[in-house]
């Protein structure tokens, strides 16, 4: 499975916009990006994925790189309540309904 | 719907007590994924199903069975359970039919700590 890379943390203040960067250097053709958040004490939510153009939903934007070895997670106005771990991760759809969880990035957000 | 379905929430067992985990789902998806999450850690698959009599082997799962006998059920039996299976436990589900969003659908977890 293509390994991804991401900060350990990231602070923010509320009501500003936060860049979540993901490396992913190995990805093949064939991957896609998706991206899960994880509130304190609760299971991992999907949030957003996409394989080669940049993605918007009601809940972030996906920015992925031309070449692809990178993305970044856009939240356009962090709140309190977007305190959470996010994951990048890289899904094949050969793998079927398998995720490979990484580490993620702990975000806080400053009143 | 319910969603996905995990019981207990909380459970204490002793060293070399065995005990099963349940998950359920109302969605009729076709897989259904357990996972570890150690404290400050990330999710690690266990093992994994994608249909009724048919499961994998996920990233750790020595010391746990599964069985998947309809869609809706995907129980995690701790053979003998240990002190580093001391864990948070997820069950998640998705749909084959939504590839490639992949959408996993995650239960509330049960924390299981082993004496």
């Amino acid at each position: 499975d293509a390994k991804t890379t991401q900060p350990n943390s990231m602070e923010s203040n509320e009501e500003e916009p936060v860049h979540l960067p993901c490396n992913h250097s190995t990805i093949s053709g064939t991957d896609y990006i998706h991206w899960y958040r994880q509130l304190p004490s609760q299971g991992p939510e999907y949030v957003i994925h996409g394989l080669t153009s940049n993605v918007n939903n009601r809940m972030a934007s996906l920015a992925i790189a031309e070449d692809r070895k990178s993305s970044t997670l856009i939240l356009h106005r962090a709140t309190l309540r977007d305190a959470a771990v996010y994951y990048c991760i890289l899904h094949n759809y050969n793998q079927g309904g398998k995720l490979i969880f990484g580490q993620g990035t702990e975000l806080s957000v400053k009143p | 719907n319910a969603g996905v379905t995990q019981t207990p929430k909380f459970q204490v067992l002793k060293t070399g007590q065995s005990m099963t985990l349940q998950c359920a789902q109302d969605m009729n998806h076709e897989y259904m994924s357990w996972y570890r999450q150690d404290p400050g850690m990330g999710l690690r698959l266990i093992h994994y199903s994608v249909g009724a009599g048919i499961t994998d082997q996920g990233e750790v799962p020595n010391g746990y069975n599964v069985s998947r006998s309809t869609t809706e059920d995907f129980p995690l039996r701790l053979l003998s359970a240990a002190p580093s299976q001391t864990s948070v436990y997820f069950c998640a589900s998705s749909s084959r039919e939504r590839l490639p969003r992949n959408e996993q659908f995650f239960g509330p977890g049960t924390r299981l700590t082993v004496l």
